[in-house]
Protein backbone atom coordinates (compact mmCIF):
# COMPACT_ATOMS: atom_id res chain seq x y z
CA UNK A 1 0.00 0.00 0.00
CA UNK A 2 0.72 3.47 -0.77
CA UNK A 3 1.82 5.42 2.01
CA UNK A 4 3.62 8.80 3.06
CA UNK A 5 4.79 9.29 6.88
CA UNK A 6 5.87 13.15 8.09
CA UNK A 7 7.75 13.50 11.18
CA UNK A 8 9.74 16.05 13.08
CA UNK A 9 7.32 18.72 13.53
CA UNK A 10 6.85 20.24 17.44
CA UNK A 11 7.62 23.04 19.21
CA UNK A 12 10.06 25.67 18.12
CA UNK A 13 10.71 29.44 19.30
CA UNK A 14 10.96 32.67 16.64
CA UNK A 15 14.05 32.54 14.68
CA UNK A 16 14.55 28.90 15.36
CA UNK A 17 15.26 25.75 12.96
CA UNK A 18 13.30 22.97 12.30
CA UNK A 19 13.98 19.31 9.90
CA UNK A 20 10.80 17.75 8.29
CA UNK A 21 10.92 14.46 7.44
CA UNK A 22 9.18 12.79 5.00
CA UNK A 23 8.80 8.84 4.78
CA UNK A 24 7.58 6.94 1.34
CA UNK A 25 6.79 3.40 0.81
CA UNK A 26 4.82 1.21 -1.37
CA UNK A 27 6.48 3.14 -4.77
CA UNK A 28 9.58 3.62 -6.42
CA UNK A 29 10.05 7.63 -4.75
CA UNK A 30 12.53 8.46 -7.79
CA UNK A 31 9.59 7.99 -10.27
CA UNK A 32 7.88 11.55 -8.30
CA UNK A 33 8.52 14.72 -7.78
CA UNK A 34 7.55 15.86 -4.49
CA UNK A 35 5.54 18.75 -2.43
CA UNK A 36 5.32 20.31 0.68
CA UNK A 37 1.99 22.28 1.50
CA UNK A 38 1.08 23.59 4.68
CA UNK A 39 -2.29 24.80 6.53
CA UNK A 40 -2.19 27.15 9.00
CA UNK A 41 -4.83 27.17 11.51
CA UNK A 42 -8.25 28.74 10.81
CA UNK A 43 -6.72 29.17 7.30
CA UNK A 44 -6.58 27.33 3.88
CA UNK A 45 -4.05 25.40 1.76
CA UNK A 46 -0.35 26.59 1.19
CA UNK A 47 2.03 25.54 -1.29
CA UNK A 48 5.48 25.90 0.15
CA UNK A 49 8.08 24.21 -1.90
CA UNK A 50 8.21 21.58 -5.30
CA UNK A 51 11.03 19.19 -5.81
CA UNK A 52 11.50 17.49 -8.81
CA UNK A 53 12.25 13.42 -9.12
CA UNK A 54 16.37 13.82 -9.86
CA UNK A 55 16.29 17.20 -6.99
CA UNK A 56 17.24 18.88 -10.31
CA UNK A 57 14.60 21.37 -10.41
CA UNK A 58 13.21 22.65 -6.95
CA UNK A 59 11.18 25.94 -6.40
CA UNK A 60 9.37 27.87 -3.44
CA UNK A 61 6.65 29.74 -2.58
CA UNK A 62 7.88 33.52 -1.88
CA UNK A 63 7.09 33.59 1.66
CA UNK A 64 9.61 30.75 1.91
CA UNK A 65 11.83 31.74 0.04
CA UNK A 66 15.51 32.27 1.37
CA UNK A 67 14.64 30.30 4.47
CA UNK A 68 13.06 26.75 3.42
CA UNK A 69 15.47 24.18 2.05
CA UNK A 70 13.82 20.92 0.16
CA UNK A 71 15.84 17.88 -0.47
CA UNK A 72 15.71 14.34 -1.06
CA UNK A 73 17.09 10.78 -0.90
CA UNK A 74 15.76 8.30 -3.27
CA UNK A 75 17.82 5.76 -1.80
CA UNK A 76 16.49 6.07 1.61
CA UNK A 77 12.55 7.14 0.00
CA UNK A 78 12.52 10.39 2.01
CA UNK A 79 11.98 13.61 1.35
CA UNK A 80 13.33 16.49 4.06
CA UNK A 81 12.07 20.91 4.72
CA UNK A 82 14.66 22.52 6.65
CA UNK A 83 13.37 25.15 8.04
CA UNK A 84 15.10 27.89 9.35
CA UNK A 85 14.53 31.85 10.37
CA UNK A 86 11.09 30.56 11.51
CA UNK A 87 8.49 33.25 12.12
CA UNK A 88 5.03 32.43 13.91
CA UNK A 89 3.47 32.62 10.35
CA UNK A 90 5.02 29.59 9.64
CA UNK A 91 3.08 27.67 12.24
CA UNK A 92 0.79 25.24 10.33
CA UNK A 93 0.10 21.62 9.57
CA UNK A 94 2.83 20.41 6.75
CA UNK A 95 2.01 18.10 4.37
CA UNK A 96 4.43 16.18 2.20
CA UNK A 97 2.41 15.15 -1.40
CA UNK A 98 3.59 12.88 -4.47
CA UNK A 99 3.26 14.12 -8.16
CA UNK A 100 4.03 11.90 -10.46
CA UNK A 101 7.13 13.22 -12.68
CA UNK A 102 6.33 11.71 -16.07
CA UNK A 103 2.44 13.05 -16.55
CA UNK A 104 0.65 15.81 -14.23
CA UNK A 105 -2.16 13.79 -12.55
CA UNK A 106 -1.91 16.13 -9.45
CA UNK A 107 -0.92 15.53 -5.81
CA UNK A 108 -2.11 11.61 -5.55
CA UNK A 109 -1.03 11.29 -2.36
CA UNK A 110 -0.25 12.75 0.61
CA UNK A 111 0.85 11.80 3.71
CA UNK A 112 -1.15 12.80 7.46
CA UNK A 113 0.79 15.88 8.64
CA UNK A 114 3.24 17.34 11.19
CA UNK A 115 2.42 19.85 13.36
CA UNK A 116 4.78 22.90 13.69
CA UNK A 117 3.95 25.63 16.10
CA UNK A 118 6.41 28.41 16.27
CA UNK A 119 6.32 30.25 19.43
CA UNK A 120 8.27 31.75 22.27
CA UNK B 1 1.13 35.12 -9.25
CA UNK B 2 -1.87 33.75 -10.46
CA UNK B 3 -4.81 34.62 -8.17
CA UNK B 4 -7.66 32.01 -7.84
CA UNK B 5 -10.92 33.09 -6.48
CA UNK B 6 -13.47 30.48 -5.01
CA UNK B 7 -17.27 30.75 -4.91
CA UNK B 8 -19.39 30.54 -2.35
CA UNK B 9 -16.70 30.17 0.16
CA UNK B 10 -19.61 28.21 2.48
CA UNK B 11 -22.08 25.88 0.99
CA UNK B 12 -24.89 24.72 3.07
CA UNK B 13 -26.47 21.44 1.20
CA UNK B 14 -29.39 18.43 1.85
CA UNK B 15 -28.35 15.25 1.69
CA UNK B 16 -29.61 14.27 -1.87
CA UNK B 17 -29.49 17.32 -3.39
CA UNK B 18 -26.80 18.68 -6.12
CA UNK B 19 -24.06 20.91 -5.44
CA UNK B 20 -21.94 23.21 -7.48
CA UNK B 21 -18.74 25.68 -6.29
CA UNK B 22 -16.76 27.46 -8.65
CA UNK B 23 -13.77 28.41 -9.44
CA UNK B 24 -12.16 31.18 -11.24
CA UNK B 25 -8.13 32.02 -12.32
CA UNK B 26 -6.55 35.43 -12.54
CA UNK B 27 -5.20 33.70 -15.60
CA UNK B 28 -6.10 31.23 -18.67
CA UNK B 29 -4.90 27.62 -17.13
CA UNK B 30 -5.31 26.71 -20.56
CA UNK B 31 -1.60 25.22 -21.89
CA UNK B 32 -0.59 24.76 -25.31
CA UNK B 33 -1.23 20.90 -25.13
CA UNK B 34 -4.64 21.15 -24.64
CA UNK B 35 -4.81 20.64 -21.03
CA UNK B 36 -6.24 22.45 -18.16
CA UNK B 37 -4.21 22.90 -15.35
CA UNK B 38 -6.81 22.57 -12.70
CA UNK B 39 -7.09 20.08 -9.65
CA UNK B 40 -9.65 19.96 -6.75
CA UNK B 41 -9.04 18.56 -3.63
CA UNK B 42 -11.01 17.72 -0.48
CA UNK B 43 -10.00 18.20 3.01
CA UNK B 44 -12.29 16.82 5.63
CA UNK B 45 -12.10 17.00 9.34
CA UNK B 46 -9.23 15.44 10.71
CA UNK B 47 -7.68 14.11 7.82
CA UNK B 48 -5.03 14.77 5.30
CA UNK B 49 -5.95 16.21 1.72
CA UNK B 50 -7.62 14.25 -1.28
CA UNK B 51 -7.28 14.46 -5.14
CA UNK B 52 -10.64 14.68 -6.37
CA UNK B 53 -10.16 15.75 -9.76
CA UNK B 54 -6.91 16.66 -11.40
CA UNK B 55 -6.98 18.29 -14.88
CA UNK B 56 -9.87 19.99 -15.14
CA UNK B 57 -12.12 17.45 -15.58
CA UNK B 58 -10.52 14.05 -14.52
CA UNK B 59 -11.45 12.13 -11.72
CA UNK B 60 -8.68 10.63 -9.78
CA UNK B 61 -8.57 7.04 -8.47
CA UNK B 62 -11.01 5.95 -5.92
CA UNK B 63 -13.54 8.95 -6.47
CA UNK B 64 -16.81 8.78 -6.67
CA UNK B 65 -18.44 9.81 -10.01
CA UNK B 66 -20.64 11.80 -8.25
CA UNK B 67 -17.20 14.26 -8.71
CA UNK B 68 -17.13 16.02 -11.73
CA UNK B 69 -15.09 18.71 -12.75
CA UNK B 70 -15.35 20.96 -15.96
CA UNK B 71 -14.24 23.96 -17.32
CA UNK B 72 -11.80 25.75 -19.43
CA UNK B 73 -9.36 28.45 -19.81
CA UNK B 74 -9.98 30.57 -16.26
CA UNK B 75 -13.94 28.99 -14.86
CA UNK B 76 -14.14 25.55 -13.42
CA UNK B 77 -17.05 23.93 -11.76
CA UNK B 78 -17.08 21.43 -9.10
CA UNK B 79 -20.20 19.41 -9.14
CA UNK B 80 -21.58 16.65 -6.67
CA UNK B 81 -24.68 15.10 -8.29
CA UNK B 82 -26.23 13.83 -4.95
CA UNK B 83 -24.55 15.09 -1.67
CA UNK B 84 -23.68 12.65 0.77
CA UNK B 85 -23.39 12.92 4.94
CA UNK B 86 -19.66 12.27 4.53
CA UNK B 87 -18.90 15.03 1.71
CA UNK B 88 -18.66 17.86 3.99
CA UNK B 89 -14.88 19.68 4.50
CA UNK B 90 -13.38 21.99 2.85
CA UNK B 91 -13.21 22.38 -1.11
CA UNK B 92 -10.03 23.88 -2.83
CA UNK B 93 -8.88 24.25 -6.10
CA UNK B 94 -5.19 24.38 -7.47
CA UNK B 95 -3.83 25.45 -10.25
CA UNK B 96 -0.83 23.91 -11.48
CA UNK B 97 0.42 25.89 -14.67
CA UNK B 98 2.87 28.53 -13.57
CA UNK B 99 6.16 28.74 -14.48
CA UNK B 100 8.35 27.91 -12.52
CA UNK B 101 5.91 26.23 -10.28
CA UNK B 102 4.33 28.07 -7.74
CA UNK B 103 1.05 26.78 -7.37
CA UNK B 104 -1.50 28.66 -5.48
CA UNK B 105 -4.98 27.16 -4.21
CA UNK B 106 -8.37 28.88 -3.94
CA UNK B 107 -9.23 30.21 -0.46
CA UNK B 108 -11.02 27.31 0.10
CA UNK B 109 -15.17 26.41 -0.12
CA UNK B 110 -16.87 25.03 2.98
CA UNK B 111 -19.17 22.27 2.26
CA UNK B 112 -21.76 21.36 5.16
CA UNK B 113 -24.84 19.60 5.53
Amino acid sequence: EVHLVESGGGLVKPGGSLRLSCAASGFTLSNYSMNWVRQAPGKGLEWVSLISSSSRYIYYADSVKGRFTISRDNAKNSLYLQMNSLRAGDTAVYYCARESAVRYNGMDVWGQGTKVTVSS
Amino acid sequence: DIVMTQSPLSLPVTPGEPASISCRSSQSLLYSNGNNYLDWYLLKPGQSPQLLIYLGSNRASGVPDRFSGSGSGTDFTLKISRVEAGDVGLYYCMQALQSPPMYTFGQGTKLEI
